[in-house]
């Protein structure tokens, strides 16, 4: 069962623009959230890692916001440019012992 | 460190072979999990262990499919006897702890199974 789910599914963004995508999660039960970043023929890479309602994480251009009451996460990217082409994944743990449940991810596609 | 190692990359077998999949976690870290992605159902947790012992393994498709990890940096996955619906890109990868929710997971670079 998948309760994680992350929307839309694959967006495409003009080089120059900003864009952003969701994942939503359980918020009955939350202990941490991750994402990651998987480019074609490569593994995933761990971008962020999300522990507090309210966090803010940045890298670059890439950030993320938390709000663990609502069960959500979001993922922006500013002026976005064609190496950020990639699936951006995210991961789901309702306790420090359970399993992360990955969503399906989000495909984006930067044209120049 | 190298990273999480996989081994081999790319495998094509006929159905019904025996096929085993290896991977070398980063060393020091004690989960160890096993990942199926495919076009259907994404990134699928088949099987995680910690400290060597099999914690969840619900994600096993079916009774063909076992893992093992005789030590803290080894860790097997067969599938005996493969079928073609079995073709996809098998992940592994490792952590350090998880009483912590700083634990991101390490990945491999996959092995391509093809199950002709």
């Amino acid at each position: 069962i998948l309760n994680v789910e992350q929307s839309p599914q694959s967006l495409h963004v003009q080089e120059g623009d900003s864009t952003n995508f969701t994942c939503s999660f359980p918020s009955s039960n939350f202990y941490a959230l991750h994402w990651y970043r998987w480019e074609t023929a490569k593994s995933p890479e761990a971008l962020f890692v999300m522990t507090l309602n309210g966090d803010e994480k940045k890298k670059g251009r890439i950030s993320a916001t938390l709000n663990t009451k609502e069960g959500y996460s979001y993922l922006y990217i500013k002026g976005s440019q064609p190496e950020d082409s990639a699936t951006y994944l995210c991961a789901f743990k309702s306790d420090s012992w359970g399993k992360f449940q990955f969503g399906a991810g989000t495909q984006v596609v930067v044209t120049p | 460190d190298a990273g999480v190692i996989q081994s081999p990359r790319h495998e094509v077998t006929e159905m019904g072979q025996e096929v085993t999949l290896r991977c070398k976690p980063i060393s020091g870290h004690d989960y160890l999990f096993w990942y199926r992605q495919t076009m259907m159902r994404g990134l699928e947790l088949l099987i995680y262990f910690n400290n060597n012992v099999p914690i969840d393994d619900s994600g096993m498709p079916e009774d063909r499919f076992s893992a093992k990890m005789p030590n803290a940096s080894f860790s097997t996955l067969k599938i005996q006897p493969s079928e073609p619906r079995d073709s996809a890109v098998y992940f592994c990868a490792s952590s350090l702890g998880a009483g912590v929710p700083y634990n991101e997971q390490f990945f491999g670079p996959g092995t391509r199974l093809t199950v002709l």
